[in-house]
């Protein structure tokens, strides 16, 4: 089983801030079976990045997706109010698929 | 726009057979391509993939849940379902249906129903 690790755990920062997530996975992971997801409480996950780096449906531009092999980010350019939230990484290309265990934007 | 809701019992008394169904809306579950899965959420933590099916009635489990986990799929109703059987606390969660098209990851969720197991 593929693991994937997020960093950090918790990220503090204010609106207009830029943030850079981290997923750091066990082994390689193919480049087009990573995808990230927001969730907000009470809430179910959004799509936001998938095959690494393409946004989803109605995904605004300031969220944008890179890396390959086993480390992959997330970065948000300006963060926007809404953006607060938990962040997860998932892999979907080996069985069984695996999650991050999220990390958490909040508002500095 | 595809829907997908999920219905079943909020609790669950331990040993007992943990079934929900999740009915999709908007769009055919017959249509190919698509891998209809469960996640699950434990109370305040991460993610857990509990399995998937296809349309053809293929599945595919978590080994660690692999010898008590069943989906399976009704396309007349356009439905499908998830049992996991001798239930403990453990398995008290937010059990999530959704919808996973291949490369483009899983892109449609249902709300999520909390099941929560307790004598």
């Amino acid at each position: 089983e593929i693991v994937l690790t997020q960093s950090p755990g918790t990220l503090s920062l204010s609106p207009g801030e830029r943030a850079t997530l981290s997923c750091r996975a066990s082994q390689s992971v193919s480049i087009s079976y990573l995808a990230w997801y927001q969730q907000k409480p009470g809430q179910a996950p959004r799509l936001l990045i998938y095959g690494a780096s393409s946004r989803a449906t109605g995904i605004p531009d300031r969220f944008s997706g890179s890396g390959s092999g086993t480390d992959f980010t997330l970065t948000i350019s300006r963060l926007e109010p809404e953006d607060f939230a938990v962040y997860y990484c998932q892999q979907y290309g080996s069985s069984p698929e695996t999650f991050g265990q999220g990390t958490k934007v909040e508002i500095k | 726009q595809v829907q997908l809701q999920e219905s079943g019992p909020g609790l669950v008394k331990p040993s007992q057979t943990l079934s929900l169904t999740c009915t999709v809306s908007g769009g055919s579950i017959s249509s190919g391509g698509y891998y209809w899965s469960w996640i699950r959420q434990h109370p305040g933590k991460g993610l857990e993939w509990i399995g998937y099916i296809n349309y053809s009635g293929s599945t595919y489990y978590n080994p660690s849940l692999k010898s008590r986990v069943t989906i399976s799929i009704d396309t007349s109703k356009n439905q499908f379902s998830l049992k996991v059987s001798s239930v403990t606390a453990a398995d008290t969660a937010v059990y999530y249906c959704a919808r996973e098209k291949g490369v483009g990851a899983t892109d449609y969720w249902g709300q999520g129903t909390l099941v929560t197991v307790s004598s």
